[in-house]
């Protein structure tokens, strides 16, 4: 079972490119959720998604963008990185069944330099 | 807005000894509480839930219970292992609508010591 995979595991990017992290559940979840961890941070929601073609914004949503066309993916995108971005980022799935946990991926570790 | 609040690591502890790891939150009407672990280089698994007041997770020696009068989850071990080390997060889902977000603590760094 794949679960949820995240790609790619790994990155360097200049301040000012623009990349796409790719998040793929093979369990019909409906909700989905991009997270990035910073050392004494935790967690922060970044953004989230409740349904094909539906976002919302989370906590921390400056700079990034997000899509869903597919239910099985979940887009996270970074029009023009700046250093304040360099973090692990998570994704997570759950169904929208109450009192259900999420499943996350791998993590991609992202530096911005 | 709801949130979770989670004791500040690391904790160090030697091989059998007692872990608590304390959990508090705050929310509207009746989340559902959890436990993940998080090992080095991976992603986080989930440990435990519970999903209604007074009942008690628990998995792999660990345990959890769900305290409404006291708004908290702390985390339990009665002798703890090397291969515990991990970091460990509290969360909490809300109760209601589409927005059922998952709310994370800090995150707490367990070291345990052979």
């Amino acid at each position: 079972n794949a679960g949820v995979t995240q790609t790619p595991k790994f990155r360097v990017l200049k301040t000012g490119q623009s990349m796409t992290l790719l998040c793929a559940q093979d369990m019909n979840h409906g909700y989905m959720y991009w997270y990035r961890q910073d050392p004494g941070m935790g967690l922060r929601l970044i953004h989230y998604s409740v349904g094909e073609g539906t976002t919302a914004k989370g906590e921390v949503p400056d700079g990034y963008n997000v899509s869903r066309l597919k239910k099985q993916n979940f887009l996270l995108g970074l029009e023009s990185a700046a250093p304040s971005q360099t973090s692990v980022y998570f994704c997570a799935s759950r169904t929208d069944k109450l009192n259900t946990e999420a499943f996350f991926g791998q993590g991609t570790r992202l530096t911005v330099v | 807005g709801d949130s979770v609040t989670q004791m500040e690591g690391p904790v160090t502890l030697s091989e059998e000894a007692f872990l608590t790891i304390n959990c508090t939150y705050t929310a509207t009407g009746y989340p559902s509480l959890f436990w993940y672990v998080q090992y080095p280089g991976e992603g986080l698994q989930l440990l435990l839930k519970a999903t209604k007041a007074d009942d008690k997770g628990s998995n792999k020696g660990f345990e959890a219970t769900y305290r409404k009068e006291t708004t908290s989850f702390h985390l339990e071990k009665g002798s703890v292992q090397v291969s515990d080390s991990a970091v460990y997060f509290c969360a909490l889902s809300g109760s209601g609508g589409a927005t059922n977000k998952l709310i994370f603590g800090t995150g707490t760094l367990l070291a345990v010591q052979p």
